[in-house]
C-alpha cells in the first residue's frame, strides 16, 4: 500500500538551514508535494516537483528527489521564525483520481 | 478571493448529534476532498468526489456520509457523532492536472462530547 514518511520535529537556529526529509512508496508517483500549515490555518502548497526531476530550487527553498530510494527532502535555507510552521510531504497516488497521500507532518521550530 | 470555503469553523456537539459541514469552492474543480486531521496521523481521507454527483470511500469513511449535488459543493454529514470524530476537518478541491497539488480550506475544528 502507499505510505509517506516523515520525523515529527525538527528544531533550528534562526538562520541556519532547515532539511526536512520524507520516504514514500509510491514509485509510480507523477509529482511530489510540499506543504506548509501555520497554526490555525489549512494546508498551503510550498512547491512542488515532478518525478523526472531530481532537483528544484525556489527562492530559499530546494527540493531533492531520489527516485531509487524514494526518499524527498525540503532545504530552507536562513531559517526565519516566520518559516516555523509543519510541513507535510505528499505523493500523488497512481490509483487515479489525483488522491494525495499525505505523511503525519513535520513541526519545525525555529529559534533564536 | 477564489479558494474553498469551509462552514463552520468550529462546532460542539454532543454524542449521538448530527451535522453537515459545506465545502465550497469557486475554481471550477472537478476533485473534491475531505480529510480529517489528528495529532501525529497527518491528513487522512475520508470521501472524495471527481465530479457533480458521485462520492466515493477514502480511507476513513465509516461514521460520515458525503453528497456532491452540484460542482461547487461538497457536503460531509455525521448522522450520530461519536467522540473519535472530534478533530480537525479539512475539505479540499484540485482540478484534473495535478502539478499545482490541492486548494484547501482553513478547516472546521469538531468536539464530540
Amino acid at each position: 500500500g502507499e505510505d509517506v514518511e516523515q520525523s515529527l520535529f525538527l528544531s533550528v537556529r534562526e538562520g541556519d538551514s532547515s532539511v526536512i526529509n520524507c520516504t514514500y512508496t509510491d514509485s509510480s508517483s507523477t509529482y511530489l508535494y510540499w506543504y506548509k500549515q501555520e497554526p490555525g490555518a489549512g494546508l498551503q502548497l510550498l512547491t512542488y516537483i515532478f518525478s523526472n526531476m531530481d532537483m528544484k530550487q525556489d527562492q530559499r527553498l530546494t527540493v531533492l528527489l531520489n527516485k531509487k530510494d524514494k526518499h524527498l527532502s525540503l532545504r530552507i535555507a536562513d531559517t526565519q521564525t516566520g518559516d516555523s510552521a509543519i510541513y507535510f510531504c505528499a505523493e500523488i497516488f497512481s490509483g487515479g483520481y489525483n488522491k494525495l497521500i499525505f505523511g503525519a507532518g513535520t513541526r519545525l521550530a525555529v529559534h533564536p | 478571493n477564489a479558494g474553498v470555503t469551509q462552514t463552520p469553523k468550529f462546532r460542539v456537539l454532543k454524542t449521538g448529534q448530527s451535522m453537515t459541514l459545506l465545502c465550497a469552492q469557486d475554481m471550477n474543480h472537478e476533485y473534491m476532498y475531505w480529510y480529517r486531521q489528528d495529532p501525529g496521523m497527518g491528513l487522512r481521507l475520508i470521501h472524495y468526489s471527481v465530479g457533480e454527483g458521485t462520492t466515493a470511500k477514502g480511507e476513513v469513511p465509516d461514521g460520515y456520509n458525503v453528497s456532491r449535488l452540484k460542482k461547487q459543493n461538497f457536503l460531509l454529514g455525521l448522522e450520530s457523532a461519536a467522540p473519535s470524530q472530534t478533530s480537525v476537518y479539512f475539505c479540499a478541491s484540485g482540478g484534473v492536472t495535478t502539478n499545482y497539488g490541492y486548494t484547501f480550506g482553513s478547516g472546521t475544528r469538531l468536539t464530540v462530547v
